[in-house]
């Protein structure tokens, strides 16, 4: 079965530091890797997508991707208490069509 | 511009009701989604349109009924649901299968 792992976390961070954000997936064959942002009672938010290895960033945002290993992360610097949500890792299983495989997301905390 | 719109934001029916949930997006995209969403859980897919026809239905049940009338729009037609049929139901769209998917708000869904 193909899957994809998260810790549910809370992941808490006091203001300012760094956040980081784990995913692995089973599927050696996947090719496309989204990070998705959830705020209680709204709809996932895409704050980044990773295609290929090595590091992507974006303002205080940092995909990392490692396919050898089967893991994707999220770093997110500067961290502030509006980015306190959900971070769902999403993987692309390749499987002919798009279907976004989910992991169950991690719950991240900033306090003031 | 990456904006997806749905219709009702929230939705309250008995079990022999019938309802729709409208989806629409003006960004050319050509794969559409379905996905239901319960508390803490992630979004599970339902059904994926790609050049308007439909091409996964993720075992479904018969009472959920969707219908794509053209390539900016998407329905989810409703009848005679289930108290745990009661979650977000969120559309998504995506340029083609295979790329990143931008979600709409949802439509929270109450059966009583």
């Amino acid at each position: 079965q193909k899957e994809v792992e998260q810790n549910s976390g809370p992941l808490s961070v006091p203001e300012g530091a760094i956040a980081s954000l784990n995913c692995t997936y089973s599927d050696r064959v996947s090719q496309s890797f989204f990070w998705y942002r959830q705020y209680s009672g709204k709809s996932p938010e895409l704050i980044m997508s990773i295609y290929s290895n090595g590091d992507k960033e974006d303002g205080r945002f940092t995909a990392q991707l490692n396919k050898a290993s089967q893991y994707v992360s999220l770093l997110i610097r500067d961290s502030q208490p509006s980015d306190s949500a959900t971070y769902l890792c999403a993987v692309n299983m390749n499987s002919g069509y798009s279907t976004l495989t989910f992991g169950k997301g991690t719950m991240l905390l900033v306090s003031p | 511009d990456t904006e997806v719109t749905q219709t009702p934001k929230h939705l309250v029916m008995g079990m022999t009701n019938k309802k729709s949930l409208k989806c629409e997006q003006h960004m050319g995209h050509r794969a559409m989604y379905w996905y239901k969403q319960k508390a803490k859980k992630p979004p599970e897919l339902m059904f994926v349109y790609s050049y308007e026809k439909l091409s996964i239905n993720e075992s479904v049940p018969s009472r959920f009924s969707p219908e794509c009338p053209n390539s900016s729009l998407l329905n989810l037609h409703l009848h005679a649901l289930q108290p745990e049929d009661s979650a977000l139901y969120l559309c998504a769209s995506s340029q083609r299968d295979r790329d990143e998917q931008y979600f709409g708000p949802g439509t929270r869904l109450t059966v009583t």
